[in-house]
């Protein structure tokens, strides 16, 4: 079945710094990727959409010079928190979308941020 | 625009009785699809059921069973004989035409022993 892996699965970081997250779609080609966030006891706010080979497209709110996202190939997208501060810290979630039908999505198993 | 509502923000039932989670959305397109995912504590989604817009069948698999209703716009989800296992946030999520998935609030679901 179709699996999606996330990198690290968790990460500490002090404030300033930046952390890269990699999503991999691991058995299918993904032209699209979806970073999600999601702090404790709440639900999961999609936080861009990533097309391979072009910009993301991020959702109102979101800063796009604070996390970058990376499309770079079918099968990887990245984001990088820049900067990194205390409420940054949340867990985050990616999924990949594969190329042609039925489009299923698959989510990865998280990222969990602590910046400190 | 699209929204899912998940009016039942946590339930608690004794184990082996029935319960119903909620989920009505909203949304203008004609081909969508509806999802349901659960959470446990270790975080990671765990993918329960795809429903297209198209398709208003009723939906059982085991003790899971699915009720769509596009006249309320409700895809409620019904776990029967509940056991300890069941215990987690549960997600009725939205996507319009393949695009990307909007979720609920999720409704936390205690099973007690």
């Amino acid at each position: 079945g179709a699996v999606v892996s996330q990198h690290p699965s968790w990460v500490i970081c002090k404030s300033g710094t930046s952390v890269k997250i990699e999503c991999r779609s691991l058995d299918f080609q993904a032209t699209t990727m979806f970073w999600y966030r999601q702090f404790p006891k709440q639900s999961l706010m999609l936080m861009a959409t990533s097309n391979e080979g072009s910009k993301a497209t991020y959702e109102q709110g979101v800063e796009k010079d604070k996390f970058l996202i990376n499309h770079a190939s079918l099968t990887l997208s990245t984001l990088t928190v820049t900067s990194a501060h205390p409420e940054d810290s949340s867990f985050y979630i990616c999924s990949a979308r594969q190329a042609g039908e039925p489009y299923e999505q698959y989510f990865g198993p998280g990222t969990r941020l602590t910046v400190t | 625009a699209q929204k899912v509502t998940q009016a039942q923000t946590e339930i608690s039932v004794v184990e082996k009785e029935d319960v119903t989670l909620d989920c009505v959305y909203e949304t203008r397109d004609t081909t969508y699809y509806l999802f349901w995912y659960k959470q446990p504590p270790s975080g990671e989604l765990v993918f329960l059921i795809r429903r297209n817009s198209f398709d208003e069948q009723n939906e059982i698999s085991g003790r899971y069973s699915w009720n769509f209703q596009k006249s309320t716009s409700s895809f409620n989800f019904t776990i029967t004989a509940s056991q300890v296992v069941d215990s987690a946030v549960y997600f009725c999520a939205l996507s319009e035409r393949d695009d990307k998935i909007i979720f609920g609030k999720g409704t936390r679901l205690h099973i007690l022993p």
